[in-house]
């Protein structure tokens, strides 16, 4: 079956340190996001990418890196210079087509501290 | 700039009680809207979405109709299910944008109770 697979589901970091969330997708989609999802705020887009090797910034970019070297894989660095990186983070993916439907992955909960 | 308001929840409901979440987005132009459930633990699902005014979103039981007079897209069920109880997210795609970013509420816990 086709879909996203983020891994791990759950990963725990010390503060200060660079990590990384993969996300993989098989389902031939374009384009790619990261959102992040925290307790009442709803999900706040981080990064997209609507094509391999172009990438724009998001709402909430500052902190984060991404890189799309392959149209499969999107991964997610949250970096030390991350003020408040304990979040839930979800990766989704879409055909690229205007108001195609985003189709997401089952999260990673990541902790810092 | 573009936003949605939810209704805050948590709602609860009795089985088979009838259902609604409140929606309003502010926007310039026509935006697609759209409706995501997500269960506990997992990634959202989209439910239904509308892309022009006037129409009707539909799945599963679940109903929303795009309002653009009132600007709403607020979401319905006849009656409920326990298996229904999860957290909603109303959501609009950026008018006259050449990509599906979303922007989404804060989203509505429903809890069912048998």
């Amino acid at each position: 079956d086709g879909g996203i697979t983020q891994s791990p589901k759950y990963l725990f970091r010390k503060e200060g340190q660079n990590v990384t969330l993969s996300c993989e997708q098989n389902l031939n989609h374009d384009a790619m996001y990261w959102y992040r999802q925290d307790p009442g705020q709803g999900l706040r887009l981080i990064y997209y990418s609507q094509i391999v090797n172009d990438f724009q910034k998001g709402d909430i970019a500052e902190g984060y890196s991404v890189s799309r070297e392959k149209k499969e894989s999107f991964p997610l660095t949250v970096t030390s210079a991350q003020k408040n990186p304990t979040a839930f983070y979800l990766c989704a993916s879409s055909a690229g087509v205007l108001n195609s439907p985003l189709h997401f992955g089952n999260g990673t909960r990541l902790t810092v501290t | 700039g573009n936003s949605v308001t939810q209704m805050e929840g948590p709602v609860t409901l009795s089985e088979e009680a009838f259902l609604t979440i409140n929606c309003t987005y502010t926007a310039t132009g026509y935006p697609s809207l759209f409706w995501y459930v997500q269960y506990p633990g997992e990634g959202l699902q989209l439910l239904l979405k509308a892309t022009k005014a006037d129409d009707k979103g539909s799945n599963k039981g679940f109903e929303a109709t795009y309002r653009k007079e009132t600007t709403s897209f607020h979401l319905e069920k006849g009656s409920v299910q326990v298996s229904d109880s999860a957290v909603y997210f109303c959501a609009l795609s950026e008018p006259g944008g050449a990509t599906n970013k979303l922007i989404f509420g804060t989203g509505t816990l429903l809890a069912v109770q048998p």
